[in-house]
């Protein structure tokens, strides 16, 4: 069954420093992968989407990687600030059909 | 900016109670979806619908049902709410598939508790 990973311990990271989430995925052969942010007791965002024959995308002060032979997606926080805090979310989509599937995401919190 | 309402933050219903959670959206997204998000399960896709009057089956449809009569509307059905229906319930909207580059605009979800 198709399975997506991401590190459930919280990443604990200084500010002014770079916060590097991970997000596996197997038994899957998505076209896009999207990364979201949530904050407590809100709903998700999105951030990013990256497609299959993208190595990498940037916004401002983020950067995500896509490899398709690791089946593996890297999101970067550049210089990250304590506003950075909260969990980020990966989610693989296949090219057709409209159902995305989430990763259980990956809780940062950047101390000042 | 697309945005996405749910009708209550909070809501506190009794066991056996037929519960109702609207969901509207302005941008007149094709797709609808309903989440359920709980500790240590992420989100869970409970149903979706990609035009007015479809409905599929996501994850975990079982206790609920949903109904879509015009577009910019969802909503979501606990025929009788039990305790293990206690969650987090987001809503989420997006364009059609075959429109590349959007994500999903959630809304603020609901905090339902079932006693």
């Amino acid at each position: 069954s198709q399975k997506i990973e991401q590190n459930s311990e919280a990443l604990n990271i200084q500010e002014g420093k770079t916060a590097t989430l991970t997000c596996n995925y197997t038994n899957y052969s998505p076209a896009y992968l999207q990364w979201y942010r949530q904050d407590p007791g809100r709903g998700p965002v999105f951030l990013l989407l990256i497609r299959e024959n993208e190595k990498e995308k940037r916004k401002e002060r983020l950067k995500v990687t896509f490899d398709t032979t690791l089946k593996q997606s890297l999101f970067h926080i550049t210089a990250s600030q304590p506003a950075d805090s909260a969990t980020y979310l990966c989610a693989p989509r296949k090219a057709a059909g409209n159902k995305l599937t989430f990763g259980g995401g990956t809780r940062v919190l950047v101390k000042p | 900016d697309v945005k996405v309402t749910q009708s209550s933050r909070y809501l506190v219903k009794r066991t056996g109670e037929k519960v109702f959670l609207e969901c509207v959206q302005d941008m007149d997204h094709e797709n609808m979806f309903w989440y359920r998000q709980d500790p240590g399960l992420g989100l869970r896709l409970i149903y979706f619908s990609y035009d007015v009057k479809m409905k599929e089956k996501g994850d975990i449809p079982e206790g609920y049902s949903v109904s879509r009569e015009k577009k910019e509307r969802f909503s979501l059905i606990l025929e009788s709410a039990s305790t293990n229906q206690t969650s987090m319930y987001l809503c989420a909207s997006s364009p059609n598939h075959r429109v590349e580059g959007y994500g999903y605009t959630f809304g603020s979800g609901t905090r339902l508790t079932v006693v």
